[in-house]
């Protein structure tokens, strides 16, 4: 069974700062998807990973793909209030991105 | 982009009763679609796969009398939570794969259920 663990669940800085979240899963997969959700909506699509080695960017967000780790890291540089919201990884388990496993989200708090 | 709507956004029905949530792809014909449930402060988990013209595929634990999954069209996946009960109280999200790569997937905005 793929298990997807994330962490921390909870994070809270100040703005300006860095942090990294942290996606592990436990069966082999090069298909790797972070998504954003905030308070009672739906997910966004932040990025997709295909490959050991991968590195995508978008803004002040960062995300990095090691298969060989089964390791996916989601790296925040000088973080702003907007990018509070709940992250969370995917894992597919074929190449059909629908059927995927997720972490348990990370919630981050942005804080002045 | 693609979108993918859900309707409706919120419902609030009696213990009992059936409720249908639709999920449409927009502008983009999709052969599969997904179903997740979300309980509050909790992750996604996916209920089943919805495959035009033919039966649902149902993950382990997920009662397929309970949820009826239909794939009518290109377009739409409906689906029925029979006899609700509170505990089925849930964030139900669909999701669709992208028109260019399947790697690609679209979520639908969530229809919250609330069973009183």
């Amino acid at each position: 069974e793929l298990k997807v663990e994330q962490n921390p669940l909870f994070l809270s800085m100040q703005e300006g700062k860095n942090y990294t979240i942290y996606c592990n899963y436990s069966t082999t997969s090069d298909r790797l998807y972070w998504y954003r959700q905030d308070p009672g909506k739906s997910l966004e699509s932040l990025f997709v990973l295909l490959s050991n080695g991968a590195v995508k960017q978008e803004g002040r967000l960062m995300a990095s793909l090691d298969t060989k780790a089964r390791l996916s890291t989601l790296h925040i540089t000088a973080a702003v209030h907007d990018l509070s919201a709940t992250y969370f990884c995917a894992v597919a388990f074929n190449t059909n991105a629908g059927k995927s496993t997720f972490g348990d989200g990370t919630t981050l708090t942005v804080k002045p | 982009g693609a979108v993918v709507s859900q309707h409706p956004s919120w419902v609030i029905c009696k213990s009992g009763t059936s409720v249908k949530i639709e999920c449409r792809s927009l502008d983009f014909q999709a052969t599969t679609m997904f179903w997740y449930r979300q309980f509050p402060k909790q992750s996604l988990m996916l209920m089943a796969t919805s495959n035009e013209g033919s039966k649902a595929t149902y993950e382990q634990g997920v009662e397929k009398d309970k949820f009826l999954i239909n794939h009518a069209s290109l377009t739409l996946s409906t689906l029925t939570v029979t006899s609700a009960h509170p505990e089925d109280s849930s964030f139900y999200i669909c999701s669709a794969p992208g028109r260019l790569s399947s790697y690609e997937q679209y979520f639908g905005p969530g229809t919250r259920l609330t069973v009183t």
